[in-house]
C-alpha cells in the first residue's frame, strides 16, 4: 500500500506567524498534492507538483507557497498565517495522470491559527 | 467552469436500509468520476471509479451508475452497515485536468 506521511499531525500557529507543513511519500510517485479540508467546501486543491524543483498553482494558492526539493518531499509554506488559514490539510501522492490517476492521501495535518 | 454537485452535507440512516448518495457533474465533456471515503480520523481513500467502458464499478457493496443522460454519479449500497459511517466524496477528473472534489456527504448510520 502507497505511503504518504505528513508532519505535524497538528500545530498551533499564531497570526502572522510562518508555518511549514510536511509531507514525504514512498510510493516513488511523480505528481504531489496539497489540499485544504473545509466543512461544506470539501477538498480544495492548494499546489501541486507534476517534478522535482517544480510546483504548480492549484485551485486557492493565495497565501501559499510550496516546494518540492526532490521526488519523495513536498512542502506547503504558510509566510504569513491568518485566521482563515486554519484548516486541515492534506497531501496525496499519484503516479498517473487521467483515467488512471488514483489519489494517495496523508494522515492530514489540523493547522489552527490563533 | 466544470464542477462535482453534492447536494446533501448530512445524511443519517437506520442500519440495514439502502443508501443513495448524490452526485452531479456539470461540463462539456464526459468526465472520469470518483468516490472517495474518509473514515473518522483516517484518510481519504478511493472508493470507486467509473469506467470508460460503462461496466458499473463496485467495491464493498458499494456501486455507482454513470448516467451521462441526467450527469450523474450516485453512490449506492443495499443495505448500510454501522462501519459504512463517513465522509463521502464525488470527484471528477477531466482530460488531462486535476481531479476535482465535491463538497462531501457526512454519512451517519445509526443501529
Amino acid at each position: 500500500e502507497a505511503a504518504v506521511t505528513q508532519s505535524p499531525r497538528s500545530k498551533v500557529a499564531v497570526t502572522g506567524g510562518k508555518v511549514t507543513l510536511s509531507c514525504h511519500q514512498t510510493n516513488n510517485h511523480d505528481y504531489m498534492y496539497w489540499y485544504r479540508q473545509d466543512t461544506g467546501h470539501g477538498l480544495r486543491l492548494i499546489h501541486y507538483s507534476y517534478v522535482a524543483d517544480s510546483t504548480e498553482k492549484g485551485d486557492i494558492p493565495d497565501g501559499y507557497k510550496a516546494s518540492r526539493p526532490s521526488q519523495e518531499n513536498f512542502s506547503l509554506i504558510l509566510e504569513l498565517a491568518s485566521l482563515s488559514q486554519t484548516a486541515v490539510y492534506f497531501c496525496a501522492s499519484s503516479d498517473a495522470q487521467g483515467s488512471n490517476e488514483r489519489l494517495f492521501f496523508g494522515h492530514g495535518t489540523k493547522l489552527s491559527v490563533l | 467552469g466544470d464542477s462535482v454537485t453534492q447536494t446533501e452535507g448530512l445524511v443519517t440512516l437506520t442500519e440495514g436500509l439502502p443508501v443513495m448518495l448524490n452526485c452531479t457533474y456539470q461540463s462539456t465533456y464526459s468526465p472520469f468520476l470518483f468516490w472517495y471515503v474518509q473514515h473518522l480520523n483516517e484518510a481519504p481513500k478511493l472508493l470507486l471509479k467509473s469506467f470508460t467502458d460503462n461496466k458499473r464499478p463496485e467495491h464493498q457493496g458499494f456501486h455507482a451508475t454513470l448516467h451521462k443522460s441526467s450527469s450523474s454519479f450516485h453512490l449506492q449500497k443495499s443495505s448500510a452497515q454501522l462501519s459504512d459511517s463517513a465522509l463521502y466524496y464525488c470527484a471528477s477528473l477531466y482530460g488531462n485536468e486535476k481531479i476535482t472534489f465535491g463538497a462531501g456527504t457526512k454519512l451517519t448510520i445509526k443501529p
